[in-house]
């Protein structure tokens, strides 16, 4: 059980719009930034966003983020068969002194 | 650009030690700005953190690993290095060394991951 809590799978069709929600507590999301991180199939995570809505360079403006009180949430607009792949929100947690990640989520573009 | 590539033993037996060793280009370990860290997948399953190392050496762990995780920098060969002891058949999985950058915010840079299976 992680101690993010994302949905396990979300799916939409080509060039439609989905969101990726990462539900926490006051003990990391409410106080601490959060990051989120693109895998897809058979490679390593790549950072997506930080800092709650930030994107760093080479990252197209189709991928935003926001935070509202215990939880974040990912955006992702006019989705591509290459945006297929699982997503991942994480952040520091005061309580424990260490990072989390939300359990992931796998995007599915019809 | 900074490059981080994850080396040792692919296959280790069960209540053995697993160590891999990190190593670090296009960025000295010893600037000290930012945190070196270890994460892993077990296959088909999510990221789980490990733990990272601060340039002062001050180290953070997963509190469900703690008690069995050792990370440590040598700043000579620049490269960092992940210990796990008393390992099973769990700890199967792909390990990830990453850099955080100096908020410890976020990873910045990820290792392209290895495959450590724990097995008789």
């Amino acid at each position: 059980q992680s101690v993010l809590t994302q949905p396990p799978s979300v799916s939409a069709a080509p060039g439609q719009k989905v969101t990726i929600s990462c539900s926490g507590s006051s003990s990391n999301i409410v106080n601490n930034y959060v990051s989120w991180y693109q895998q897809l199939p058979g490679t390593a995570p790549t950072l997506l966003i930080y800092d709650n809505y930030k994107r760093p360079s080479g990252i197209p403006d189709r991928f935003s983020g926001s935070r509202s009180g215990t939880s974040a949430t990912l955006g992702i607009t006019g989705l591509q068969t290459g945006d297929e792949a699982d997503y991942y929100c994480g952040t520091w947690d005061s309580s424990l002194s260490a990072w989390v990640f939300g359990g992931g989520t796998t995007l599915t573009v019809l | 650009q900074v490059q981080l590539q994850e080396s040792g033993p692919r296959l280790v037996k069960p209540s053995q030690t697993l160590s891999l060793t990190c190593s670090v280009s296009g960025d000295s370990i010893s600037s000290g700005d930012y945190y070196w860290s270890w994460i892993r997948q077990p296959p088909g399953k999510g990221l789980e953190w490990i733990g990272y190392i601060y340039y002062s050496r001050s180290t953070y762990y997963n509190p469900s690993l703690k008690s069995r995780v050792d990370i440590t920098v040598d700043t000579s060969k620049n490269q960092f290095s992940l210990n796990l002891s008393s390992v099973n058949a769990a700890d199967t999985a792909v390990y990830y060394c990453a850099r955080y950058d100096s908020s410890g915010y976020h990873i910045d840079y990820w290792g392209q991951g290895t495959l450590v299976t724990v097995s008789s």
